[in-house]
């Protein structure tokens, strides 16, 4: 079993729709949690961290369970420029961090 | 924040051949971080790169393969040794930086490397 896991996808979402998706993670003892996003060929870079009350950031709510150990992201009002892949990401001690796969988001017009 | 200069950017190698590769931090940071990202795949973590002291490598990972230079406290490579296409790749490195209220992983712009 992966210790990050995440629906691949892709999503495809029109543009203005609202979308969201769970990672789930196995280690208990994580620390933090972040939603990184990657665009195609490009390296990651800081979305959101997930704190335990919940947070939203403009259009992005992110959620974070932990008695079930999941964490979630939620677009609201999709734009084109959201398309990219989504990765969960756990940090387990300072600096050591473990990747889900990704979630690819595609927007359509 | 940081930023990381990371080179090269791309490469393409003869089997056989080793690539070496480097980042660049722009402030003091006690730990850096190798990954490999395979295409369509996360983010595997090599090895944590200590200054002075030898690297900490992940399982499935040893130093004779992607040996690690960690000179000092803004600067590390990572050499990828004797290669074949199965080390066709991208190649990041990361700090991360903890603040009064967050922690925040900062990348390089990645190498990808392709071995023919």
């Amino acid at each position: 079993r992966k210790e990050v896991e995440q629906d691949p996808g892709p999503f495809n979402v029109p543009e203005g729709a609202t979308v969201a998706f769970n990672c789930t993670y196995s280690n208990s003892a994580s620390q933090s949690f972040f939603w990184y996003r990657q665009d195609c060929r490009k390296e990651p870079k800081l979305l959101m961290s997930v704190y335990s009350s919940g947070n939203e950031d403009g259009r992005f709510t992110a959620q974070l369970n932990r008695a079930s150990q999941y964490i979630s992201l939620l677009i609201r009002d999709s734009k084109l420029s959201d398309s990219a892949t989504y990765l969960c990401v756990v940090n387990l001690w300072w600096g050591k961090l473990q990747f889900g796969a990704g979630t690819q988001v595609v927007v359509t017009p | 924040s940081a930023v990381i200069s990371q080179k090269p950017s791309r490469d393409i190698c003869q089997r056989g051949t080793s690539l070496t590769i480097q980042c660049q931090v722009d402030s003091q940071v006690t730990m850096m971080f190798w990954y490999r990202q395979q295409p369509g795949q996360s983010l595997t973590l090599i090895a944590t790169a200590n200054q002075g002291s030898e690297a900490t490598y992940e399982s499935g990972f040893v130093i004779d393969k992607f040996p690690i230079s960690r000179p000092n406290l803004t600067f590390s490579t990572l050499t990828v040794s004797n290669m074949s296409p199965e080390d066709s790749s991208i190649y990041l490195c990361s700090v991360v930086i903890t603040g009064y209220q967050n922690t925040e992983a900062f990348f390089g712009q990645g190498t990808r490397l392709t071995v023919v």
